[in-house]
């Protein structure tokens, strides 16, 4: 089955500092989606990756799929104390509605 | 406007007992999910009604059921309550589209119910 593996699990970083967060498949991935979550509370949608070598920015988030599909990374640059929270990689199981998560990444970002 | 909406928002309640978790959404989609999120923070899917139809039902015991009375609310109920049900269960919808090999499915979530079970 297929599975999200995401890494690192926590990351602790000075604030102003650059980041990466990764986010891998055992299968070609059809929709790759990045949530964040605030500690105790929802999910928020971040963005949303399809076709292989995708980039979208959200201002200074920057989220990549890879040509194979297979892999995505989410980069934070000059880091905030308001980017702390749980980010999540979400994808889609085939062509059902179903969602399969990693177990996320921890970030704290340090004034 | 809330767009997707739970309540309660804490339940904290005795083993054994049943309690239900009600959900809303006003965006109009067709499709609504209950997630789990164990005290890892792993999020996992439980259960999806499409127009009010099951469309997923995971390895979920029995003693949960999820009911749609019409598309804009599912509801979660749970029967004779065990510690291991205690968790963050959020509900979700979308309005999704899938057309040849695009897929989006963009999910919307609610705040959250913590549920404690002592």
């Amino acid at each position: 089955s297929q599975e999200l593996e995401q890494s690192p699990q926590s990351l602790i970083v000075q604030e102003g500092k650059n980041l990466t967060i990764n986010c891998t498949s055992s299968k070609t991935l059809y929709g790759l989606y990045w949530y964040k979550q605030k500690y105790g509370e929802g999910l928020i949608f971040l963005m949303m990756l399809q076709k292989g070598g995708e980039e979208k920015s959200h201002e200074k988030i920057t989220a990549k799929l890879d040509e194979k599909k297979q892999q995505s990374s989410l980069h934070i640059t000059a880091s905030q104390p308001s980017h702390a929270g749980i980010y999540l990689c979400g994808a889609d199981k085939d062509s059902s509605y179903k969602l399969i998560f990693g177990s996320g990444t921890r970030l704290l970002v340090r004034p | 406007d809330t767009a997707v909406s739970q309540t309660p928002k804490y339940l904290v309640t005795q083993m054994g007992n049943d309690k239900s978790i009600k959900c809303e959404q006003n965006l109009g989609h067709d499709t609504m999910y209950w997630y789990k999120q164990d005290s890892k923070k792993f999020l996992k899917i439980m259960f999806s009604y499409n127009n009010k139809e099951l469309i997923i039902n995971e390895t979920v015991p029995n003693r949960f059921s999820p009911k749609s009375p019409d598309k804009a609310h599912l509801n979660l109920h749970i029967n004779s309550l065990e510690l291991g049900d205690s968790a963050v269960y959020f509900c979700a919808s979308s309005q999704g589209m899938y057309t040849g090999t695009s897929h989006y499915n963009e999910q919307f979530f609610g705040p959250g119910t913590r549920l404690t079970v002592l």
